[in-house]
């Protein structure tokens, strides 16, 4: 079945650091792939998405890009923000009806 | 424009016990969708309408019910409360359940507690 595996956080970063998170995916079929993010006490709200290999989906200064060659989606962000400390999910669709698959998720702390 | 919205916040049950976690969106989405969020194992898909009167199930449906009345709201059911249920469940919708050209909007959750 579809699976997405994300790197153990949590992740600690100074402020301003570079940020790359790993997500790698296992799917039939040609999945899209998004990253959500989970402020503290809020729902998921979706970041970025890519549709298709080569595709970069960009937001709020982070980046990540489908590599089908590879199965992964690794997020990134060339300066990270204390406001930026949030809990990351990696995911995947390959179907209708919004069935997304999602990674366990990785936890942000940037410090000052 | 509230979203998705999700009461209660907090709840905590004794094993036996039913209850009603309550979802309703504002935004006319035809989609609506139950996850629970436990450590370790990201979300998981309870159950889904992509409509009003069609629910369908998704992973881990098991001791869970729902219903969809209305457009608007999508309530969860656990009929005979478990401790394996304890866990943050969040309610989400989408306009018509394309999960690229239409995302899904999440409720803040509901923490419950299985004592």
């Amino acid at each position: 079945g579809d699976s997405v595996t994300q790197m153990e956080g949590p992740v600690t970063l100074s402020e301003e650091a570079f940020l790359t998170i790993n997500c790698t995916y296992t799917a039939t079929g040609y999945p899209s792939l998004f990253w959500y993010v989970q402020y503290p006490g809020e729902g998921l709200q979706l970041l970025l998405k890519a549709t298709k290999a080569d595709d970069k989906g960009s937001n709020k200064g982070f980046e990540a890009t489908y590599r089908k060659e590879t199965t992964s989606f690794h997020l990134e962000k060339g300066s990270v923000q204390v406001s930026d400390s949030a809990v990351y999910f990696c995911a995947l669709d390959t179907g209708t009806a919004s069935k997304l698959t999602f990674g366990t998720g990785t936890r942000l702390q940037v410090t000052l | 424009n509230a979203g998705v919205t999700q009461t209660p916040k907090f709840q905590v049950l004794k094993t036996g016990q039913s209850m009603t976690l309550q979802c309703a969106q504002d935004m006319n989405h035809e989609y609506m969708s139950w996850y629970r969020q436990d450590p370790g194992m990201g979300l998981r898909l309870i159950h889904y309408s992509v409509g009003a009167g069609i629910t369908d199930q998704g992973e881990v449906p098991n001791g869970y019910n729902v219903s969809r009345s209305t457009t608007e709201d999508f309530p969860l059911r656990l009929l005979s409360a478990a401790p394996s249920q304890t866990s943050v469940y969040f309610c989400a919708s989408s306009r018509d359940g394309n999960s690229y050209n239409s995302p899904l909007h999440f409720g803040n959750g509901t923490r419950l507690t299985v004592t």
